[in-house]
């Protein structure tokens, strides 16, 4: 079956660095997103990878390797506003998207 | 950017009665369109893809003749919960991709509904 494993919840210090990581099996690979979607909100689009390699934009990058199934999310000078879910989606071979159950983010002055 | 608005952010509604949630896609055609429902500290679920003109695609285990989905047009396509019971209570966004923007573009969300029923 196809799968998408994130961390349920993290904590991080405003100004501080955060790293969430997302490990996926699926029929297939046509990208991957990142999504951040606050309590109460739909989903905002953060960031899109499909080759290998780090993708840079403002204080969020993004990271995939493909070989290991992997992917991690990096959110730089943390604010409080990040405070948020945090959703890893990857588009299969039919280009469905597969969601993962997204990760908490609690920001902690 | 593409935007995507949907209609009403929240609904109250008594049992057995329908509601209708609305999908419009502001400023680019979307000739497809996907419903999801998303439960408390779930993911997002897709409920079906509807498609311009013709017949949605449900997902496994979605009722069609209960989540009653049309798209009458290129900007608008609509759900309409029918028979409404408490379990059906949830919030449900809509989402729709700019073709001219490529198959590499990124799915937008409406703000979606948050529907109870009492």
């Amino acid at each position: 079956g196809q799968n998408i494993d994130q961390p349920t919840e993290m904590t991080a210090t405003e100004g501080a660095i955060v790293q969430i990581n997302c490990t996926y099996q699926t029929s297939g690979f046509n990208g991957l997103f990142w999504y951040q979607q606050h309590a109460g909100e739909a989903p905002t689009f953060l960031s899109y990878n499909v080759l290998d390699g780090l993708e840079e934009k403002g204080r969020f990058s993004s990271f995939l390797s493909r070989s290991k199934g992997y992917s991690y999310l990096l959110l730089k000078e943390l604010q409080m506003k990040d405070s948020a879910s945090y959703l890893c989606a990857v588009r299969d071979s039919n280009y469905q998207l597969i969601w993962g159950a997204g990760t908490k983010l609690i920001i902690k002055p | 950017g593409a935007v995507v608005s949907q209609h009403p952010s929240r609904v109250i509604c008594k049992s057995g009665t329908s509601v209708k949630i609305e999908c419009r896609s502001l400023d680019f055609q979307a000739t497809t369109m996907f419903w999801y429902r998303q439960f408390p500290k779930k993911s997002l679920m897709l409920m079906a893809t509807s498609n311009e003109g013709s017949k949605a695609t449900y997902e496994q285990g979605v009722e069609k003749d209960k989540f009653l989905i049309n798209h009458a047009s290129l900007t608008l396509s609509t759900l309409t919960v029918t028979s409404a019971h408490p379990e059906d209570s949830s919030f449900y966004i809509c989402s729709a991709r700019d073709p001219v923007a490529g198959e590499n573009s990124p799915l937008h969300f409406g703000n979606g509904t948050r529907l109870t029923v009492t």
